[in-house]
C-alpha cells in the first residue's frame, strides 16, 4: 500500500457540484499539504497544515478549504466547482523539520464540466 | 518572493546523450534546493537535494550543484536512459514551504 493514498484518483463532475478530495498516510508526518498541478505552471500550494490544529493558506486557497481531521488525514474540499479548478490535485506530507523533503500522493484527476 | 525558473520544455533526447535542465532561483537567504522528479501516471520523487552553496546532490546518475554566484542548481545526466523519460521540477525551501518551477518535460527516444 502507498505511504500517501488519495481517493478519488478521478472525478468529472459538474460546474457548481461540492467536492471533496481526501488524503491519507500511514508515514506518521505532522505536516500535509495540498498542491495543484497545471501544464506549464507547475505545482501551486492550495494549503498546508504542520499539525492538527494549524491550517494555514497556501498561494491559491479561494475557492478551496480544507480539514485536518487527524494526524494522518486531511481533506480538500471545492464548495462549489468551476471548470478552471479542472487540475491535478497532490496531497503531500513531510516530516517536522524536513519541509523540503514531501512524500507525495499518487495524484486525484479533477474535470470540472 | 522566492521564486523558480526552469528551462522550458519540452526536451527530446536520444539515448545515451548528456542531459542538462537549467534552473535558477531568486530567494532571500540561501534556501536549500531540490530537484523532484514524476513519472508518468506518479506523484512527484525527490530526486536529489543540497543545502548549502557549493554542494553537489546526486542520485541514479543526475547531479546538480549549488551555484550561489549564479543562483543556479542546473540538472545534469552523462547518459539518458529511456526509462528518464518524466517531468522534471525545480525546487527551493521558502518559509515553511517549498516553491516549486513550471517542470520540464523530458522524453528519451531509444
Amino acid at each position: 500500500d502507498a505511504d500517501v493514498t488519495q481517493t478519488p484518483r478521478n472525478r468529472i463532475t459538474k460546474t457548481g457540484k461540492r467536492i471533496m478530495l481526501e488524503c491519507s498516510q500511514t508515514k506518521g508526518h505532522d505536516r500535509m499539504y495540498w498542491y495543484r498541478q497545471d501544464p506549464g505552471l507547475g505545482l501551486r500550494l492550495i494549503y498546508y497544515s504542520f499539525d492538527v490544529k494549524d491550517i494555514n493558506k497556501g498561494e491559491i486557497s479561494d475557492g478551496y478549504s480544507v480539514s485536518r481531521q487527524a494526524q494522518a488525514k486531511f481533506s480538500l474540499s471545492l464548495e462549489s466547482a468551476i471548470p478552471n479548478q479542472t487540475a491535478l490535485y497532490f496531497c503531500a506530507t513531510s516530516e517536522w523539520g524536513e519541509t523540503g523533503e514531501l512524500f507525495f500522493g499518487e495524484g486525484s484527476r479533477l474535470t470540472v464540466l | 518572493g522566492n521564486s523558480v525558473t526552469q528551462m522550458e520544455g519540452p526536451v527530446t533526447l536520444s539515448e545515451e546523450a548528456f542531459l542538462t535542465i537549467n534552473c535558477t532561483y531568486t530567494a532571500t537567504g540561501y534556501p536549500s534546493l531540490f530537484w523532484y522528479v514524476q513519472y508518468p501516471g506518479e506523484g512527484l520523487q525527490l530526486l536529489l537535494k543540497a543545502t548549502k552553496a557549493d554542494d553537489k546532490g546526486s542520485n541514479k546518475g543526475f547531479e546538480a550543484t549549488y551555484r550561489k554566484e549564479t543562483t543556479s542548481f542546473h540538472l545534469e545526466k552523462g547518459s539518458v536512459q529511456v526509462s528518464d523519460s518524466a517531468v522534471y521540477f525545480c525546487a527551493l525551501q521558502g518559509a515553511q514551504k517549498l516553491v516549486f518551477g513550471q517542470g520540464t518535460r523530458l522524453t528519451i527516444n531509444p
